[in-house]
């Protein structure tokens, strides 16, 4: 079947406008994450979704960003009022039940003029 | 908190050369530990895993051991190809409360001459 996607593959946007970042998790899959892959700061865990519990939010640099899952599959990363330090390749992964493998998308690299 | 530590690169090497990418890590408990591979252009894959002491994990010729006296979880080839190149990860599983949140390393370069 069909891996993780994202879209859109790359954005580019204004410092100060708001973006959403899509990702489409392998079905069935009922855990979601999301990274971030920045230069300054490696790879770094943003959220985690299982299932319908409340998300594991920790890794939110800033109140700026926020994330959904609705149903349980499609998940929305949205950051408001973008800040140049925003720019990265944002990265999610899905995972099955159990202590399964990441799987990882290609990833959406967003640049902030 | 969690942290993994892995060799800075770029490293290069010659085909058929033996490649080391070293690796450790700093966690609570018993964490299960991975090595991810991104090919240029690609996205990040699942190398190998191992998810307890002694363990090795080992896939495309690549291997490392799961060593919990040193903390280590170091990456090895005994010949390398070119297809080899790409950055290669470290990270290690926070399995808190399930969450499985992974910590990686900062990513080590690899470039394998013909």
């Amino acid at each position: 079947g069909a891996g993780v996607s994202q879209s859109p593959s790359n954005k580019v946007t204004e410092k100060g406008k708001d973006v959403e970042l899509r990702c489409d998790p392998i079905s069935g899959h009922t855990a979601l994450y999301w990274y971030r892959q920045s230069l300054g700061q490696g790879l770094e865990f943003l959220i985690y979704f299982q299932g319908n519990s409340a998300p594991d939010k920790s890794g939110l640099p800033s109140d700026r960003f926020s994330a959904e899952r609705t149903g349980g599959s499609v998940s929305t990363l949205t950051i408001q009022r973008t800040q140049q330090e925003d720019s990265a390749v944002y990265l999610c992964a899905s995972r099955s039940t159990g202590a399964g493998e990441q799987f990882f998308g290609p990833g959406t690299r967003l640049t902030v003029l | 908190g969690d942290s993994v530590t892995q060799m800075e690169g770029p490293v290069t090497l010659s085909e058929e050369a033996f490649l080391t990418i070293n690796c450790t890590y700093t966690a609570t408990g018993y964490p299960s530990l991975f090595w991810y591979v991104q090919y240029p252009g690609e996205g990040l894959q699942l190398l190998l895993k191992a998810t307890k002491a002694d363990d090795k994990g080992s896939n495309k010729g690549f291997e490392a051991t799961y060593r919990k006296e040193t903390t280590s979880f170091h990456l090895e080839k005994g010949s390398v190809q070119v297809s080899d190149s790409a950055v290669y990860f470290c990270a290690l599983s926070d399995r808190v409360q399930g969450a499985q949140k992974l910590v990686f390393g900062q990513g080590t370069r690899l470039t394998i001459n013909p």
